[in-house]
């Protein structure tokens, strides 16, 4: 069975300084894409970044960076340059190749970004 | 194309009552996911399907629940008899590629038991 664990309910930031939200996963599979999403109060959930299992290089989207360390199993979301508007919900999900990508979500770290 | 649509985005229903929610999907996406989100928690998957196919179940999906998507477009999610513990967000997304940006998420139907 896979499971996301993220171990941070909520964090504070300063704006405009980084934050990093930690999120392992645990898989037997070798073939998955690891995500995150954003969810502010209004509820959508927002893509903000995707890893490969296969992929080599750390992925990043603008302020967005994803820190892979695939044998630790971690997938740590950093953000640079915190802004007001990041303030939301932050989910790690995962998704098997092999499972109908059905996306498998962390229970979130909720991020409070202050003036 | 307008993203994913749910219908309705909010139901208030009384103990005992059955429900249905609607979820138009893209019209290209042939992966259509049901999840359930209740507060401060991520959202839990229900139940996916592969064009008319529901391929896979969560043991969440009690035999109260059941989901449906004829001819591989829109899909429903119908619970029987609810109960409080039903009050949750229900959210439906598609996909047609796993990856960046494939995944498409819906607004949401809130659903209030009282």
């Amino acid at each position: 069975a896979q499971k996301i664990t993220q171990t941070q309910p909520g964090m504070f930031v300063q704006e405009k300084e980084a934050v990093t939200l930690d999120c392992t996963y645990d898989t037997s599979d070798q073939s998955y894409g690891l995500f995150w999403y954003k969810q502010p109060s209004s509820g959508e959930m927002i893509f903000l970044i995707y890893q490969g299992s296969y992929d080599e290089q750390n992925a990043t989207e603008g302020r967005y960076s994803l820190n892979f360390q695939k044998a630790r199993k971690s997938a740590n979301l950093v953000i640079s340059a915190s802004q007001l508007g990041d303030s939301a919900m932050y989910f790690c999900a995962m998704a098997l190749l092999n499972s109908g990508y059905a996306l498998n979500f962390g229970k979130g770290t909720s991020l409070l970004v202050t003036p | 194309d307008t993203g994913v649509s749910q219908d309705p985005r909010h139901k208030i229903t009384k103990r005992g009552q059955n429900v249905t929610f609607r979820c138009d999907p893209i019209s290209e996406h042939n992966r259509l996911y049901w999840y359930r989100q209740t507060l401060g928690q991520g959202p839990e998957f229900l139940t996916y399907f592969q064009n008319e196919a529901q391929l896979e179940k969560s043991r969440l999906l009690s035999d109260r629940f059941s989901a449906e998507r004829p001819k591989g477009s829109f899909s429903t999610l119908e619970i029987q008899r609810t109960e409080q513990g039903d009050s949750a967000m229900y959210l439906c997304a598609s996909s047609v590629k796993m990856g960046a940006g494939g995944y498409t998420f819906g607004s949401g139907t809130r659903l209030t038991v009282v």
